[in-house]
């Protein structure tokens, strides 16, 4: 079964508008850390921002937040802002406190800012 | 702090051929773990490994091979290539303490193409 789903393949967004890429999981361990990454045209995994399952709170980190919704298995990632260099694909993924700490990723999102 | 490194950034196999991809990382990361990236899929676990000496099967181990003899590195070996193998190959580490809220750091990248 999928445990990250990633339901927007392609995302255009104006510059300087908030965008948001969502991102569902799954998962029956109570404990668990979702991230979001990011992959420019020049290919490398950029790390974004984490939340983790027990967080109270939504993470934030500078233009970017997590959109947290336990109940709802959602971590959907929001950019204030957008700027012309956050064209990029971003990925969600989730690791599970097993032995492993294997990361799980989505299919991704090919975000797009218009000038 | 070279971080993560991945040696060669590109490669073309032919049909067959036996090659290994080198990873190496200078953080004294426990964790370590190679993932393949093929478009509309995101990053799918090949192999992984929690400290030297251990390792283990991700999510699409075949016709790839791994071993860890030092904490520093973590080759990944392509044994007979095959188109199908045709991806971008990350390596990633990461420290065990932290459990699930630590990042994974990844590699630039090993693009291969199998002719």
């Amino acid at each position: 079964a999928q445990k990250i789903t990633q339901t927007q393949p392609g995302m255009f967004v104006q510059e300087k508008e908030a965008v948001t890429l969502d991102c569902t999981y799954d998962t029956s361990d109570p404990s668990y850390g979702l991230f979001w990454y990011k992959q420019p045209s020049s290919g490398e995994m950029i790390f974004l921002i984490y939340q983790g399952s027990y967080d109270q709170q939504n993470a934030t980190e500078g233009r970017y937040s997590l959109n947290f919704q336990k109940a709802r298995k959602s971590a959907n990632l929001v950019i204030s802002a957008s700027q012309l260099g956050d064209s990029a694909m971003y990925f969600c993924a989730m690791r599970e406190w097993d032995g492993a700490q294997k990361l799980v990723f989505g299919q991704g999102t090919r975000l797009t800012i218009n000038p | 702090n070279a971080g993560v490194t991945q040696t060669p950034k590109f490669q073309v196999l032919k049909t067959g051929q036996s090659m290994t991809l080198q990873c190496a990382q200078d953080m004294n990361h426990e964790y370590m773990s190679w993932y393949r990236q093929d478009p509309g899929m995101g990053l799918r676990l090949i192999h992984y490994s929690v400290g030297a000496g251990i390792t283990d099967q991700g999510e699409v181990p075949n016709g790839y091979n791994v071993s860890r003899s030092t904490t520093e590195d973590f080759p990944l070996r392509l044994l007979s290539a095959a188109p199908s193998q045709t991806s971008v190959y990350f390596c990633a580490s990461k420290l065990r303490t932290g459990g699930v809220n630590t990042e994974a750091f990844f590699g630039q990248g090993t693009r291969l193409t199998v002719v």
